[in-house]
């Protein structure tokens, strides 16, 4: 079975500050993984995806993702957090035809 | 339309009350997905139809759960003789379900179930 750790509960940054979240996957086969992301009252849309190929994963509104299979980890970073990235993350893996499998999520507040 | 859409957006009923969550996926994704938020929470996988049929019900709780699909579009989740504990926001979500791409759901607003 697959599960998916995230090691951060709630993260509080100022802004212009780095960001890099925890994730830890469990799985022996090939994975896809994800980052999800939940504005205050809106619904989960998709940060980014990696499926194969390059390991660093370029999404939108300048955050980034490393996938490092020898430490089954998926950490997503963004180098300056702004105020508008106030949100809840959800890390997400799916191995190979299993269901896709979220984490329990990570609070982000940026303080301006 | 646009996007995935769900009704209703909040829902109170009693214990014991049978419900109806519905779900609108995207034009075109053949495949749709059925998960269940409690607070604090990850989203919690219940069922995935391709198609008209269940590829994967795991995730529903117990025989009190049931979700369909009758034409391969719109899908509606059924829950009978509702708990206090079945309080929690369903989401749908819906993917091209083929390929790559296929793995890319997108989700509804949600179902705020209240179970009183």
């Amino acid at each position: 079975a697959q599960s998916v750790s995230q090691h951060n509960h709630h993260v509080i940054l100022s802004e212009a500050a780095s960001l890099e979240l925890g994730c830890n996957y469990s799985y022996g086969g090939t994975v896809n993984l994800f980052w999800y992301v939940q504005y205050p009252g809106q619904h989960l849309q998709l940060l980014l995806k990696y499926f194969s190929g390059d390991p660093l994963v370029k999404g939108i509104k300048g955050f980034e993702a490393e996938f490092i299979k020898s430490k089954f980890s998926f950490n997503l970073r963004k180098p300056s957090v702004q105020w508008s990235d106030t949100a809840e993350y959800f890390c997400a893996v799916k191995g190979g035809y299993q269901k896709v499998t979220f984490g329990t999520g990570t609070k982000l507040q940026v303080i301006p | 339309g646009a996007g995935v859409s769900q009704t209703p957006s909040n829902k109170v009923t009693e214990k014991g009350k049978y419900v109806e969550l519905r779900c609108d996926p995207i034009s075109g994704h053949t495949a749709l997905y059925w998960y269940r938020q409690s607070l604090g929470q990850g989203p919690e996988f219940l069922i995935y139809f391709q198609g008209t049929g269940a590829a994967d019900d795991s995730g529903l709780p117990n025989d009190r759960f049931f979700a369909v699909r009758p034409e391969g579009s719109v899908s509606t989740l059924k829950i009978q003789r509702t708990e206090r504990g079945d309080s929690a926001v369903y989401l749908c979500a819906s993917s091209l379900g083929m390929g790559l791409a296929g793995n890319e759901q997108f989700f509804g607003p949600g179902t705020r179930l209240t179970v009183l």
